[in-house]
């Protein structure tokens, strides 16, 4: 089983829809999560931490549920611009290293 | 203020050859790990180096090696090279702070391709 699973994708939306992405994780001592982006051949770049709490950016709004080992990331309103695959990573207990999901690729057609 | 600079941005090599990629890291950041991403796959950590001394591994074997000179640059070294090893190779910069590590910024990594 994988450290980290995503919805395998692809994601294709219309402008202006409201898309969702899944991920769980395997390892419960696991300390910090994050959502990045990566545009095609790019390199990912943070798009949010993901806090216990939930936290919202703008269009963008993350999810942790630390009980199940789930992370969620919602995008409203998306845009062409959000095309991209979307990375969930944890950083498993007190190393350091980032653990990557495989991505969701999102298309947004116009 | 320059980000993560990565060299050589594309490189063909022959199985069993070697091969250096280099890394320099964000202007402060004293950290660089090194990331494998294989096509359609999400980046996989390699290692990484503070204090010139490597401080965490992933799961890859010895032939992967790496190095951090004084002013935080480094090099990721890859001897006997595979056809399985041709991916794009990330390095990542950051510091640590309160015992934590700080943000990461990625380089724009090295499409290595093995023939």
């Amino acid at each position: 089983r994988k450290e980290v699973e995503q919805d395998p994708g692809p994601f294709n939306v219309p402008e202006g829809a409201t898309v969702a992405f899944n991920c769980t994780y395997s390892n419960s001592a696991s300390q910090s999560f994050f959502w990045y982006r990566q545009d095609c051949r790019k390199e990912p770049k943070l798009l949010m931490s993901v806090y216990s709490s939930g936290n919202e950016d703008g269009r963008f709004t993350a999810q942790l549920n630390r009980a199940s080992q789930y992370i969620s990331l919602l995008i409203r309103d998306s845009k062409l611009s959000d095309s991209a695959t979307y990375l969930c990573v944890v950083t498993p207990g007190s190393a350091r290293q980032l653990t990557f999901g495989s991505g969701t690729q999102l298309t947004v057609l116009p | 203020d320059a980000g993560v600079t990565q060299s050589p941005t594309h490189l063909i090599k022959t199985r069993g050859q070697q091969v250096t990629l280099r890394c320099s890291p964000k202007s402060g950041h004293d950290t660089v790990s090194w990331y494998q991403q294989a096509l359609g796959q999400g980046p996989q950590f390699i290692f990484q180096y503070y204090e010139e001394e490597e401080r965490q591994r992933g799961n890859f074997p010895d032939r992967f090696s790496g190095h951090q000179y004084p002013n935080y640059s480094s090099e990721l070294n890859v001897n006997a090279l595979l056809l399985g090893d041709s991916a794009l190779y990330l390095c990542a910069s950051s510091s640590l702070l309160d015992g934590w590590d700080t943000e990461a910024f990625f380089g724009q990594g090295t499409r290595l391709t093995v023939v």
